[in-house]
């Protein structure tokens, strides 16, 4: 079945840093590709999302791209806040009756 | 509603009594998901309703997990003997019909088998 592999947290980062958050998937078809944040205390809300090969999705000053030829679509950010730290799902889509597929989530932790 | 909702928010519970958990979906939301959030396992997808039916069931980890979903609105998770390893944080989202990958999470409900 469909699967989706994230970087191990936790990733602590200084305020001002580059992120990158690796993420890739195995799926029979083509699925759509989402990044879902879980920020302190709230629940899991979606932060982007890519339908097809070559789509970025960008959402919060975070982009992340789909690309087919590497199964992959890495969360990225120029320069992390504070604010940023939370855990972070990577997940996919296939279409089918059975729901999202997540990875197991990178807890990022933004240091002032 | 403004959003998903769950009740309870915490459920402690002794091995081999049954729990019942329930999820209000964001009104006009046909679709309806259960998973389960283990402490190092990530988030396992249970069960998706569309509308009052559940095309499949296989993703139910054991037949002790039951849901039902009537109305076309609330849904009930109900596990039966529950066992230590149930523990988990039972997560339910709803999204518009077409919509999988767009859900809508609600708090979760903390279920804790002593």
């Amino acid at each position: 079945g469909d699967s989706v592999t994230q970087m191990e947290g936790p990733v602590t980062l200084s305020e001002e840093a580059c992120l990158t958050i690796n993420c890739t998937y195995t799926a029979t078809g083509y699925p759509s590709l989402f990044w879902y944040v879980q920020y302190p205390g709230e629940g899991l809300q979606l932060l982007l999302k890519a339908t097809k090969a070559d789509d970025k999705g960008s959402n919060k000053g975070f982009e992340a791209t789909y690309r087919k030829e590497t199964t992959s679509f890495h969360l990225e950010k120029g320069s992390v806040q504070v604010s940023d730290s939370a855990v972070y799902f990577c997940a996919s889509e296939g279409g089918g009756a059975d729901g999202l597929t997540f990875g197991k989530g990178t807890h990022l932790i933004i240091q002032p | 509603g403004a959003g998903v909702s769950q009740s309870p928010s915490n459920k402690v519970t002794e091995k081999g009594k049954d729990v019942e958990l329930r999820c209000d979906p964001i009104s006009g939301h046909t679709a309806l998901y259960w998973y389960r959030q283990s402490l190092g396992q990530g988030l396992e997808f249970l069960i998706y309703f569309q509308g009052n039916s559940a095309p499949d069931k296989s993703g139910l980890p054991s037949d002790r997990f039951s849901a039902e979903r009537t109305g076309g609105s609330v849904s009930t998770l109900t596990i039966q003997r529950t066992q230590q390893e149930d523990s988990a944080v039972y997560l339910c989202a709803s999204s518009l019909a077409g919509r999988a990958g767009e859900q809508f999470f609600g708090p979760g409900t903390r279920l804790t088998v002593l």
